[in-house]
């Protein structure tokens, strides 16, 4: 069955430390997305991608770093100038073009812990 | 910029009973999608039910229908004959298509409890 694959499910690193959090999709999507749920806050857009090799600003940014180098790929790096980086991470992809019918697709998350 | 608040935090419903979740949204934009996604425990994400905004018939699925007015921004959801497996996180989401990239706005959720 398609869907999108985030891995680990836990996450623990030391202060000061970069993480990688992985997403792989099988759905053939051209768009991918990155988002951060904090309580209370719902969910905030970090980054996204709408095409192999280019990717975009969201609205949380700062502290990030992502790469798409790959279709089904679309790793994010938490860098240690991420202020708050304990989360929970989830990654999501859509077809790409302008329908705005299409659904975005959810995988199932990474919770992060920086300690 | 575009906003969706959920003014509830928390709701509460007894099985069987019907509960209306609201939403609402503040945009410049004229054609517009809304959604609304569950969050049950496990986290995954799952789409409940879209709205176009240029569709006046507001849209059902099954138990699940909204109540949309596009006038007065407000998109809220109503859960029929809810059932135990309704308790989740619910999240109004706004999809915005400036600068030619599909973007979901959300507001911060709703928990829903379903008492037996």
């Amino acid at each position: 069955d398609g869907g999108i694959t985030q891995s680990p499910k836990y996450l623990f690193r030391k202060e000061g430390q970069n993480v990688t959090l992985s997403c792989e999709q099988n759905l053939n999507h051209d768009a991918m997305y990155w988002y951060r749920q904090d309580p209370g806050q719902g969910l905030r857009l970090i980054y996204y991608s709408q095409i192999v090799n280019d990717f975009q600003k969201g609205d949380i940014a700062e502290g990030y770093s992502v790469s798409r180098e790959k279709k089904e790929s679309f790793p994010l790096t938490v860098t240690s100038a991420q202020k708050n980086p304990t989360a929970f991470y989830l990654c999501a992809s859509s077809p790409r073009g302008p329908s705005y019918n299409s659904p975005l697709h959810f995988g199932n998350g990474t919770r992060l812990t920086v300690t | 910029a575009q906003t969706v608040t959920q003014s509830q935090p928390e709701m509460s419903v007894q099985e069987a009973e019907t509960v209306t979740l609201s939403c609402t949204y503040d945009t410049s934009e004229s054609d517009y999608y809304l959604f609304w996604y569950k969050q049950p425990p496990s986290r995954q994400m799952i789409l409940v039910i879209r709205q176009e905004a240029y569709k006046q018939q507001n849209a059902t699925e099954n138990r699940f229908s909204v109540n949309f007015q596009k006038a007065a921004k407000s998109f809220s959801l109503k859960i029929s004959d809810s059932q135990l497996g309704d308790a989740a996180m619910y999240f109004c989401a706004y999809r915005s298509f400036s600068g030619g990239y599909n973007k979901l706005i959300f507001g911060a959720g709703t928990r829903l409890a379903v008492h037996p």
